[in-house]
């Protein structure tokens, strides 16, 4: 059983479109973090949430404690944001991080 | 401001023998964490540290692997005999004051294990 569940696994859009990652997990948590992971390895920590929403530029992260769900959305989606991005929390009981498998995201031109 | 640096970047070795990664973290960043990515098992959290001292390393996979932070800037991950299987991309990275900031990552280590 997975603590932390992305979905879709892989989406392909079209330039301009607006994206939608889900992630569900199923522990208590202090923390979530999205990453992206670009082509070529590097890794980058885009939000650390651990109630309501935050924005950066294109990229919005909600979190909603209760129903123990996040989503990670691009507006106005571009090539560039082609990568793979990872949902991962902090738990509230035992010093653990559990992280998803990822949603490999493809903006096509 | 030099970000969390890694070394050696590639590295290619023979099964059994004696394998050392390198971490720099982020001058002031209290938590440093080691991860292994592969494309079986995706990103794992093997072991983290707060202050130098070790906090959770119920990632690490068995007794071969051992991790050290002899001091604020610099800890190492050690595999000792190293075996195929340890073929993966090691992550070290590094957060500021508490567990839940941000993480700074560095460019990894590729690891090959013939």
């Amino acid at each position: 059983k997975n603590e932390v569940e992305q979905s879709p696994q892989n989406l392909t859009a079209q330039e301009g479109e607006f994206i939608t990652i889900n992630c569900s997990y199923s522990v208590g948590i202090s923390a979530l973090h999205w990453l992206q992971q670009h082509p070529g390895g590097g890794i980058v920590s885009l939000f650390m949430l651990s109630s309501g929403k935050k924005k950066h530029g294109r990229l919005i992260a909600t979190i909603n404690i209760q129903e123990k769900h996040s989503s990670l959305h691009i507006t106005a989606s571009h090539p560039r944001d082609s990568a793979v991005y990872i949902c991962a929390v902090y738990s509230n009981t035992g010093n653990q991080f559990y992280f998803g498998t990822g949603t490999s995201l493809t903006v096509i031109p | 401001d030099a970000g969390v640096i890694q070394s050696p970047r590639h590295e290619v070795t023979e099964m059994g023998q004696e394998v050392t990664l390198r971490c720099k973290p982020i001058s002031g960043h209290d938590y440093l964490f080691w991860y292994r990515q592969t494309m079986m098992r995706g990103l794992e959290l093997l072991i983290y540290f707060n202050n130098n001292v070790p906090i959770d390393d119920s990632g690490m996979p068995e007794d071969r692997f051992s991790a050290k932070m002899p001091n604020a800037s610099f800890s190492t991950l050690k595999i000792q005999p190293s075996e195929p299987r340890d073929s993966a991309v090691y992550f070290c990275a590094s957060s500021l004051r508490t567990v839940t900031q941000p993480q700074h990552f560095g460019d990894g280590t590729r690891l090959s294990i013939l």
